[in-house]
């Protein structure tokens, strides 16, 4: 079935790092792919969005590329902030389906 | 525009209690989803709706939990009797039809004790 894979947590960076969080993802045909950002007492919310290979999405100095050959959608940004501070969600859904199917979430604290 | 909007937004009460977890979702949206998010088990999808229809019930955890959506603006998760393991924080999600972004409300952090 329809699955995502993403790294284990918690990450800590200190500020100005590199980030990455790595995702993965089975599925049948071309999801789409997303990451959900969720600060602490909030809900989900979308960050980005890719809809078919090499697609890049970006939001916020965030970046994620569609790779179909490695079925990968890694999450990065050049310079993380204390503001970015949150857990990520990498998801999928389906071209013709309705449901997303949410990776476990990766925690990350920025430290000054 | 309004998000989804979820109530109350905290709940405390006593095992064996009735607990309605209130949800409107964004105007136009035509799918609905509700999710508990635990510590132990991550982000659970429990059921969701296409035009007021429940279509996949399949993640409810047991008939103590029901769900409806009496109109395309309102939907309530109801949880009788309550019991310390239903403890969470319940979410809201709305979407169009499709592969499109689900939007998410704040959500309800419910303890039972």
């Amino acid at each position: 079935g329809d699955s995502v894979t993403q790294m284990e947590g918690p990450v800590t960076l200190s500020e100005e790092a590199f980030l990455t969080i790595n995702c993965t993802y089975t599925a049948t045909g071309y999801p789409s792919l997303f990451w959900y950002v969720q600060y602490p007492g909030e809900g989900l919310q979308l960050l980005l969005k890719a809809t078919k290979a090499d697609d890049k999405g970006s939001n916020k100095g965030f970046e994620a590329t569609y790779r179909k050959e490695t079925t990968s959608f890694h999450l990065e940004k050049g310079s993380v902030q204390v503001s970015d501070s949150a857990v990520y969600f990498c998801a999928l859904i389906r071209p013709t389906g309705n449901q997303f199917y949410f990776g476990t979430g990766t925690s990350l604290t920025v430290i000054p | 525009d309004a998000g989804v909007i979820q109530s109350p937004r905290h709940e405390v009460t006593e095992m064996g209690q009735e607990v309605t977890l209130r949800c409107k979702p964004i105007s136009g949206h035509n799918s609905l989803f509700w999710y508990r998010q635990t510590m132990m088990r991550g982000l659970e999808l429990l059921i969701y709706f296409n035009n007021n229809v429940p279509i996949d019930d399949s993640g409810m955890p047991e008939d103590r939990f029901s769900a409806k959506m009496p109109n395309a603006s309102f939907s309530t998760l109801k949880i009788q009797p309550s019991e310390p393991r239903d403890s969470a924080v319940y979410f809201c999600a709305s979407s169009l039809w499709g592969n499109q972004p689900q939007h998410f409300g704040d959500g309800t952090r419910l303890s039972i004790l």
